[in-house]
């Protein structure tokens, strides 16, 4: 099976300027998440979709950072205006239902971030 | 507040020889734990896990164990061999807000010396 899909795979911009991130999770899994890992750090959960819906987004920076999951299947990350600090590692993963306690959360390959 | 700590950022092992990686986590609502391996320029990609009703859990040349009372947990990884070089982190899960959340390590980086 056709793993997490991101483009693009890297990105240079500017502070203050617009970036957007893509995700295409597993076909068929219900929940997908958005992480950032800044170097030397772990990823941490940035916001969770259930289908469409909008789980966690307690760690999300909403005065700059929006996402959306359109017909619970794509996913969109933007950041307007970026600074700085948010250079890093962008991953998005998914799970079959995001449920359960062992559901299992699969990687992509992430967008790297470098704001100037 | 990091609920989720690997104290060694690095472990170089020789290879045929045993790997320990460890992780320490703080709250007690934890009840998964999962290791993952990460390769350069890729996502982290599930290795194993362990509930908390267990206390070891095996596949392969991986072994999970977990010690509870000391809040500890710890990847081995026997034989070590040179493809195993990777980035590993530990996460913990547990419901916080009333959802299931996953609770990353900062990673260990594990270098096998061929």
């Amino acid at each position: 099976e056709a793993g997490v899909a991101q483009s693009p795979r890297y990105k240079i911009i500017e502070k203050r300027q617009s970036v957007a991130f893509w995700c295409n999770p597993i076909s068929g899994h219900a929940t997908l998440y958005w992480y950032q890992q800044i170097l030397g750090q772990g990823p941490k959960l940035l916001i969770q979709f259930q289908n469409n819906g909008v789980v966690d987004d307690s760690q999300l920076p909403k005065d700059r950072f929006s996402a959306e999951r359109l017909k619970g299947v794509d996913s969109t990350l933007k950041i307007q205006p970026a600074k700085l600090e948010d250079s890093a590692v962008y991953l998005c993963a998914s799970s079959s239902s995001g449920t359960g306690w062992t559901d299992t959360q699969y990687f992509g390959p992430g967008t790297r971030l470098t704001v100037l | 507040d990091q609920q989720v700590k690997q104290n060694s950022p690095s472990l170089s092992v020789q290879e045929g020889r045993i790997s320990i990686l460890n992780c320490d986590y703080t709250n007690s609502m934890f009840d998964y734990f999962l290791w993952y391996k990460k390769y350069p320029a890729e996502g982290p990609t599930f290795l194993i896990s362990i509930s908390s009703i267990k206390d070891k859990n095996e596949d392969g040349r991986f072994t999970v164990f977990l010690n509870k009372s000391a809040k500890h947990l710890s990847l081995h990884i026997v034989p070590s061999q040179p493809g195993d070089s990777a980035v590993y982190f530990c996460a913990a899960s547990g419901i916080t807000s009333g959802t299931y959340k996953y609770i990353f390590g900062t990673g260990t980086r594990l270098k096998v010396l061929a």
